[in-house]
């Protein structure tokens, strides 16, 4: 079974500032890789994902991420956050198994705090 | 286009009252449907899943149940709650392995 790790739970950081969120999964076959996002009171919304090709996507609202297969990781940035970016930012995993409707593997979640 | 509700938004049961908790997708056939939960501090855990009427999936042994009586719907039930049991309950619905949509979900407090 897969399994995926957020590697920080709270992050503060001021407008302006880069963001880097790591994301490393454990799977040995094919895996589909997704992140979301949760604003305060809101539904989770899908930030960006990864299918294959390129691996480096670009998400909504300026966000980006890398699947570097060989680390087995899919690290969110974002070059300069806004405070409107304040929410909790989640990394999912699907991995190709069995019929294949498995549902998402989702990390604990990184809590990011955006000082104005 | 496709949509999905679920509700109540927020519910306060006493423990061990029973549990309801309604999923519905419009505007597709035959979805992947999902219950997930959110536990302060632990992110989100699939509980449930189906790939048609009647078909339950379960990856976590609990005090829950889950029933798909239509196309549709997707019900999320216990008989006896727990404290434990507290938790933000999400919905998702899902045509293939590439997109999932999540409903607004459901806060559940037990008292």
């Amino acid at each position: 079974a897969q399994s995926v790790s957020q590697h920080n739970h709270h992050v503060i950081l001021s407008e302006a500032a880069s963001l880097e969120l790591g994301c490393n999964y454990s799977y040995g076959g094919t895996v589909n890789l997704f992140w979301y996002v949760q604003y305060p009171g809101q539904h989770l919304q899908l930030l960006l994902k990864y299918f294959s090709g390129d691996p480096l996507v670009k998400g909504i609202k300026g966000f980006e991420a890398e699947f570097i297969k060989s680390k087995f990781s899919f690290n969110l940035r974002k070059p300069s956050v806004q405070w409107s970016d304040t929410a909790e930012y989640f990394c999912a995993v699907n991995a190709y198994s069995g019929g294949g409707a498995d549902g998402l593997t989702f990390g604990k979640g990184t809590h990011l705090i955006i000082q104005p | 286009s496709q949509t999905i509700h679920q509700w109540p938004a927020t519910l306060v049961q006493p423990v061990g009252s029973p549990l309801s908790l309604e999923c519905t997708v419009e505007g597709t056939s035959n979805p992947n449907l999902y219950w997930y939960r959110q536990a302060a501090g632990r992110g989100l855990q699939l509980l449930f899943y189906s790939v048609g009427i009647g078909q339950i999936s379960s990856e976590v042994p609990q005090n829950l149940s889950a029933s798909r009586p239509q196309d549709r719907q997707f019900i999320l039930s216990s008989k006896k709650l727990l404290l434990s049991d507290s938790g933000f309950y999400l919905c998702a619905w899902s045509a293939d392995l590439y997109g999932y949509t999540f409903g607004s979900g459901t806060r559940l407090t037990v008292v």
